[in-house]
């Protein structure tokens, strides 16, 4: 048990579907993060959410649409995907972004887009 | 930029000390170094963190030079479940706060 939760842990979706993750921390923190690894690549941050309020978006595709509707919970809405996007995405959190305390991660979703 | 470049791959024998290096050259004086590893298809895993002192824990001992420019992970005696991708990280300052940014990683295995 890490105290953060991804549901579903494997996702399999067409370019057309609507799908999303969902990532729930049972920390008490107050930010919480997507990542994205890629095959062979290094994990991407994507975005960063601090206090329910998006704090980064690193250059993300507006086909991925974030959501925090509070600091336990983190979404990331999926639609018109690509089979690039085909990766683990991982969330995680911390007490407070900028604080010295480490990200606690979930174990994934792994994502195929076909 | 603070990024950090980490051998591809180590083997270490099971019950040996395993020393990862890390060079991460351009580190700015308040930005700490962490390390975290990713055991296959599971989340990364926190092990240690440090600024300018050693660090030790019940996981690892964390070196860093006294220029900053370089750290090692120890990890005092290998065991096969310590097979993984290690990260070695320089948390990065941001207009909103410190970030982490992973590089590649170097690919640990652990040999019987």
């Amino acid at each position: 048990e890490t105290g953060v939760t991804q549901t579903p842990r494997h996702l399999v979706m067409g370019m057309t579907n609507k799908k999303s993750l969902k990532c729930e921390q049972h920390l008490g923190h107050n930010a919480m993060y997507w990542y994205k690894q890629s095959a062979k690549k290094p994990l991407e941050l994507m975005f960063v959410y601090s206090l329910e309020e998006r704090v980064e978006n690193n250059s993300v595709p507006s086909r991925f649409s974030p959501e925090c509707p509070n600091s336990s919970h983190l979404f990331l809405h999926l639609h018109t995907l690509q089979p690039e996007d085909s990766a683990l995405y991982l969330c995680a959190s911390s007490e407070r972004p900028g604080g010295t305390g480490e990200l606690f991660f979930g174990e994934g979703s792994r994502l195929t887009v076909l | 930029d603070a990024k950090t470049t980490q051998p591809t791959s180590m083997d270490c024998a099971e019950g040996r000390a395993a020393n990862l290096p890390c060079n991460h050259s351009t580190i700015s004086g308040n930005e700490y170094v962490y390390w975290y590893r990713q055991i296959h298809s599971q989340g990364p895993q926190y092990i240690i963190h440090g600024l300018k002192n050693n660090e030790t824990n019940e996981m690892a001992s964390l070196i860093i030079t006294e220029d900053r420019k370089s750290s090692t992970l120890i990890l005092p005696h290998a065991t096969l479940r310590d097979t993984a991708v290690y990260y070695c990280i320089v948390r990065r300052t941001t207009n909103t706060g410190n970030q982490f940014y992973f590089g590649t990683g170097t690919s640990l295995t652990v040999i019987p």
